[in-house]
């Protein structure tokens, strides 16, 4: 069974780089048919897409975060990151990563890490 | 704002059928997703492409999908489906991922 764990600070101060790694294990990160994504909740709100990342290292990333975003993949650690710079209190939130399932017809998260609150505060 | 729109809340009697809907003009291309999430916990897929459900996923759940509306449909509706639900899907580009602003569930 897939299983995957985000780690990082629980707390950041504002203007700084929000860094998380998430740990894949019970599967490879080398999947030929899977991306790895970075989706985020703030408090009582929905989810937002942050970025996805191939383990090549091809990425996407949502318009409104993407000159504040960079994600990178570590293949010998079965894992993957994420950081965000220059944060405010709006990067408040839950992170989750997931693996992402990409088909002709649309894409699925099918597996979702437990989520990591982090706090923007000084 | 989201390229997928959802109702906020919906609500249905115990062991009813209830759908929610996703509208988005990506959803004329592409299949929606779903996904529960009760309160605390991650996200869990019901749903991906043509109406499959993962395993472990009851039957009562299924999809279906008409021009730019995608929907979530669960027959007989039990009190732990009590649950925010979200789509997502491609968006129009084919490229980035969206998500609907989610619906929530209340079982009566």
């Amino acid at each position: 069974q897939l299983q995957l764990q985000e780690s990082g600070p629980g707390l950041v101060k504002p203007s700084e780089t929000l860094s998380l790694t998430c740990s894949v294990s019970g599967g490879s990160i080398n999947s030929s048919i899977h991306y790895w994504g970075w989706i985020r909740q703030p408090p009582g709100k929905g989810l937002e897409w942050i970025g996805s990342i191939y383990y090549s290292g091809s990425s996407y990333y949502n318009v409104s975060l993407k000159s504040r975003v960079s994600t990178s993949v570590d293949t010998s650690k079965n894992q993957f990151s994420l950081k965000m710079t220059s944060v405010t209190a709006a990067d408040t939130a839950v992170y989750y990563c997931a693996r992402l399932l990409l088909y002709s017809g649309g894409l699925s998260f099918d597996y979702w890490g437990q989520g990591t609150l982090v706090t923007v505060s000084s | 704002s989201s390229e997928l729109t959802q109702d906020p809340a919906v609500s249905v009697a115990l062991g009813q059928t209830v759908r929610i809907t996703c509208q988005g003009d990506s959803l004329r291309t592409y299949y929606a997703s779903w996904y529960q999430q009760k309160p605390g916990q991650a996200p869990v897929s019901v749903i991906y492409g043509d109406n499959n459900r993962p395993s472990g996923i009851p039957d009562r759940f299924s999809a279906s999908s008409s021009g730019n509306t995608a929907s979530l449909t669960i027959t007989g509706a039990q009190a732990e489906d009590e649950a925010d639900y979200y789509c997502n899907s491609r968006d129009s580009s084919g490229n980035h991922v969206v998500f609907g602003g989610g619906t929530k569930l209340t079982v009566l």
